[in-house]
C-alpha cells in the first residue's frame, strides 16, 4: 500500500537559515503530493501541492518538487521565520489510476525556529 | 475565507460509553472525511463520505464506529463503545471534488480523551 516516510524532528533552526525537511513516499501508480503545516493549537492547513512528476508546489516561500526517480517531495525554504515554527506533515493522494483520494500522512516533522 | 468547525474541542469520555464527534464542513464542499492522530503517531485515514453513503473505510474503521450527516450542514463520526485505545485528536475534513488532485480542508480537532 501506500506510505510516507519523513525525517524525524524536531528541527531547531535559527532565524533566516536554510530549512529542508526530507519527505519520501511508496506508491504504485501517479500519487498527488502535499504538504501540510499545524501551528500549535490549530488544525491541518495546506500549504502546498504537486500533482504530476517534476511540477513544483511553492507557497509563502517554501517550494517542494515532486521527484519521481527519487520518490521523493522534500520541503524547501530559503530563510525560515520564527512564525514557520510548527508540525509539517508530507502527505500523498491517490496512486493507481481511479485510485481513491485519501490521504495517507508521514508522521509529521516538528520545526522550531529561534531568534 | 470559509473553514471547517469542529466541536467539541476536548471531550473526556469513561470507557464503554457513547461518543459524537461534530464537524461543519464547508459549506459547498460534497466529500467528507474522517481521520485520527493517536499521539505520538501518524494521521490515519478513517473513513471518506460522499452523496449520504461511505465511500472508503480503513480497517480502524470497524462496526464502533458511524458516520452521519443529519442535515445539510453537520457531519457527525459516533463511536458506540468508547475503549482505552480510541483515546486520539479526530480530525474532520472537506473537499469540492472528487480525485486525488483535490486539496481537502481540516478543521482543528476534537481531542478524545477515554479514561
Amino acid at each position: 500500500g501506500n506510505s510516507v516516510t519523513q525525517m524525524e524532528g524536531p528541527v531547531t533552526l535559527s532565524e533566516e537559515a536554510f530549512l529542508t525537511i526530507n519527505c519520501t513516499y511508496t506508491a504504485t501508480g501517479y500519487p498527488s503530493l502535499f504538504w501540510y503545516v499545524q501551528y500549535p493549537g490549530e488544525g491541518l492547513q495546506l500549504l502546498l501541492k504537486a500533482t504530476k512528476a517534476d511540477d513544483k508546489g511553492s507557497n509563502k516561500g517554501f517550494e517542494a518538487t515532486y521527484r519521481k526517480e527519487t520518490t521523493s517531495f522534500h520541503l524547501e525554504k530559503g530563510s525560515v521565520q520564527v512564525s514557520d515554527s510548527a508540525v509539517y506533515f508530507c502527505a500523498l493522494s491517490g496512486g493507481l489510476t481511479g485510485g481513491g483520494n485519501k490521504l495517507t500522512f508521514g508522521t509529521g516533522t516538528q520545526l522550531k525556529v529561534e531568534l | 475565507e470559509p473553514e471547517v468547525t469542529q466541536t467539541p474541542s476536548h471531550q473526556v469520555t469513561q470507557m464503554g460509553q457513547e461518543v459524537i464527534l461534530r464537524c461543519v464542513p464547508i459549506s459547498n464542499h460534497l466529500y467528507f472525511y474522517w481521520y485520527r492522530q493517536i499521539l505520538g503517531q501518524k494521521v490515519e485515514f478513517l473513513v471518506s463520505f460522499y452523496n449520504n453513503e461511505i465511500s472508503e473505510k480503513s480497517e480502524i474503521f470497524d462496526d464502533q464506529f458511524s458516520v452521519e450527516r443529519p442535515d445539510g450542514s453537520n457531519f457527525t463520526l459516533k463511536i458506540r463503545s468508547t475503549k482505552l485505545e480510541d483515546s486520539a485528536m479526530y480530525f474532520c475534513a472537506s473537499g469540492a471534488g472528487q480525485g486525488k488532485n483535490q486539496p481537502q480542508h481540516f478543521g482543528d480537532g476534537t481531542r478524545l480523551s477515554i479514561l
